[in-house]
């Protein structure tokens, strides 16, 4: 169980494209999901938090126009990334909560290398 | 944005050696600590959820240990597979995770 999907794992695109990541809890309700980027020999840095039917919340630094986030049902989120420019080339990850009382387990999509050329 | 710092970077050790890493954290405010295995390309897998203070969890070979008020963690790994290779990532937090760079763990037959 607590299976997350994440589609494209790998897409290059050329500069001024957009490009859209979806995932998905595939065998549970995920109330809220999480976006991350991760760099090449950095941390995981979180993104974005995406509650089922509202705006997403996002970190500091990070663009809301520049990475749309869509969070319309209870297993799907997707992620766009406008207008991509070769700076935004990295390794996005996202993953998925279940609510329940006190539960706190995020679990993770396998991840979606992107190359903006 | 907390300071999450794990050691050593990356590790190299034979087939059977028994090992350790290190997960530092603020001790401030703390509500939990995730420990996650992630092989590459695959999805990052849960380990262990650690709340409480001198919290010890095992799981198979791997065990890990809580200390908040001194803000660290250790992973163990008895008699280190090959298959154990992975990153090993430690995450403080509730709501939101905050992680490590991770330990590069390579186990050589």
């Amino acid at each position: 169980g607590a299976v997350v999907s994440q589609h494209p794992s790998w897409v290059i695109c050329k500069s001024g494209t957009s490009v859209k990541i979806e995932c998905r809890s595939l065998d549970f309700q995920a109330t809220t999901m999480f976006w991350y980027r991760q760099f090449p020999k950095q941390s995981l840095m979180l993104m974005a938090t995406s509650n089922e039917g509202s705006k997403a919340t996002y970190e500091q630094g990070v663009e809301k126009d520049k990475f749309l986030i869509n969070h319309a049902s209870l297993t799907l989120s997707t992620l766009t990334v406008t207008s991509a420019h070769p700076e935004d080339s990295s390794f996005y990850i996202c993953s998925a909560r279940e609510y329940r009382a006190g539960n706190n387990e995020q679990f993770f999509g396998p991840g979606t290398r992107l190359t903006v050329l | 944005i907390l300071n999450v710092e794990q050691s050593p970077q990356s590790l190299h050790v034979q087939e059977g050696d028994s090992t350790n890493f290190t997960c530092s954290f603020p001790s401030s405010n703390f509500y939990a600590l995730h420990w996650y295995r992630w092989e590459t390309a695959k999805s990052p897998e849960a380990l262990f959820v650690m709340t409480l203070n001198g919290d010890e969890k095992k799981k198979g070979r791997i065990s890990a240990t809580l200390n908040t008020k001194e803000g660290y963690s250790y992973l163990y790994i008895k008699g280190s597979q090959p298959e154990d290779s992975a990153t090993y990532l430690c995450a403080p937090g509730y709501s939101t995770l905050t992680f490590g760079k991770g330990t590069m763990l390579l186990v050589s037959p």
